[in-house]
């Protein structure tokens, strides 16, 4: 397998663009993470989906941010408008069961630099 | 305080020597794992644990539930270890959470 697949690997853009970060994960795992790294806070989980059901948004920082799961094959997170605050680098990771006793899968990152 | 405390935050050693990085937690957790952040930023997982101890290689994790503690340990260190090592824990209930709280990290370094 190819492993959990995102897209792009870094973006930069002015502030108030729209900026979508894209994720495929591995086949046949059944739940999404999408996690957010930055020097002052380190790894944060943003949202996370099960069968391409969103279950827990709480992370997600405000309304400028969304995320979907259309299939089980791919999914987006969205920020719009972006803010310089935002810029940080975004994991999408994929489990094949509940992380009592998956293993976690991890995506490159997507770098993203908001000017 | 973090619900997620590693240390030490930075460690420095020579080829070949033991390292233990530590970890402790305030919550009680179902789950711990470890993963390794390489310098150019991918992350792996390296182990998931609930109690006792597993091996991979040169890696060793413990983790002791009673006294909310694990340990991570390398023996006969090497350069390619160089990285930095996170702790997470899945706090409980069981059931619906797969949500988890990271450690700040701990940056290894290892001298040829």
């Amino acid at each position: 397998d190819a492993g959990v697949i995102q897209s792009p690997r870094h973006e930069v853009t002015e502030m108030g663009q729209e900026v979508t970060l894209r994720c495929k994960p591995i086949s046949g795992h059944d739940y999404l993470f999408w996690y957010r790294q930055t020097m002052m806070r380190g790894l944060e989980l943003l949202i996370y989906f099960n069968n391409n059901v969103p279950i827990d948004d709480s992370g997600m920082p405000e309304d400028r941010f969304s995320a979907k799961m259309p299939n089980a094959s791919f999914s987006t997170l969205k920020i719009q408008p972006s803010e310089p605050r935002d810029s940080a680098v975004y994991f999408c990771a994929s489990s094949r069961e509940g992380l009592n006793t998956g293993e976690l899968f991890f995506g490159e990152g997507s770098r993203l630099t908001v000017l | 305080k973090n619900e997620v405390e590693q240390s030490p935050q930075n460690l420095t050693a020579q080829e070949g020597e033991f390292i233990t990085i530590n970890c402790s937690y305030s919550v009680g957790i179902s789950a711990l794992h470890w993963l390794q952040q390489h310098p150019g930023g991918g992350i792996v997982s390296l182990f998931m644990l609930s109690s006792g101890k597993k091996k991979h290689g040169r890696l060793i994790a413990t983790i002791n539930i009673q006294e909310k503690h694990s340990s991570l340990h390398i023996t006969a260190s090497h350069p390619r270890d160089s990285a930095v090592y996170i702790c997470a824990v899945r706090s409980l209930p069981n059931f619906g959470n797969e949500k988890l709280t990271f450690g700040t990290g701990t940056r290894l370094t290892i001298i040829p």
